[in-house]
């Protein structure tokens, strides 16, 4: 069974940096690709980040390029998130999702999620 | 950037057909995915591939896409139907970016 389980969320101050981890199982993991998606409260989905299998490739949403970096390490099965220079528009519930071979196929697992909150 | 547009809302009486459509400029031309996300659960794949069913989706969901416009059809409603339901395809002119449509909350009267 697959699972997902995102950590490292909370509360962040406007200007600060959090990273969020993703911990996957019952899958292996270097076959596939990753992706996060975040959801603000009450609002709809937006896909944030995406990275190949072999994380050579990595792809931002035009709202948090040049301030988040996706990452994975497959000794750990582990994806990150790395989110610098937070405003309040990026409070959310982050989810990690599985893709399949290449990144640009359905998100066919998600995790739980993860709130961030983003205030002074 | 590519834009997709969902009606806000649909309702729908139990056992009656539920279509929720998906608008985008040739989006016929693209692969669609639906998601269906219940309240305080994370996102779950419906339909992927315009109108493949992964395992364990009921045969009542079914999807279509075609000009300008993808469809999401629920026959034989349920009152567990009710749900968010976004639709979500790869951009990949250029970059590879996901975009999802505004989501659409189905009502079951």
């Amino acid at each position: 069974e697959v699972q997902l389980v995102e950590s490292g969320g909370g509360l962040a101050q406007p200007g600060g940096s959090v990273r969020l981890s993703c911990a996957a199982s019952g899958f292996i993991f270097t076959t596939y690709a990753m992706s996060w998606v975040r959801q603000a409260p009450g609002k709809g989905l937006e896909w944030v980040s995406g990275i190949s299998n072999s994380g050579a490739a990595t792809h931002y949403a035009d709202s948090v390029k040049g301030r988040f970096t996706i990452s994975r390490d497959d000794s750990k099965n582990t994806l990150y998130l790395q989110m610098n220079s937070l405003s309040a528009e990026d409070t959310a519930v982050y989810y990690c999702a599985k893709g399949g071979a290449v990144i640009v196929t359905p998100l066919d697992s998600w995790g739980q999620g993860i709130l961030v909150t983003v205030s002074p | 950037s590519y834009v997709l547009t969902q009606p806000p809302s649909v309702s729908v009486a139990p056992g009656k057909t539920a279509e929720i459509t998906c608008g985008g400029n040739n989006i016929g031309s693209k692969s669609v995915q639906w998601y269906q996300q219940k309240p305080g659960q994370a996102p779950v794949l419906v339909i992927s591939y315009d109108s493949d069913r992964p395992s364990g989706i009921p045969e009542r969901f079914s999807g279509s896409n075609s000009g300008n416009t993808a469809t999401l059809t629920i026959s034989r409603v349920e009152g567990g139907d009710e749900a968010d339901y976004y639709c979500q395809v790869w951009d990949i002119n250029g970059d590879r970016r996901g975009v999802f449509g505004g989501g659409t909350k189905l009502t079951v009267l």
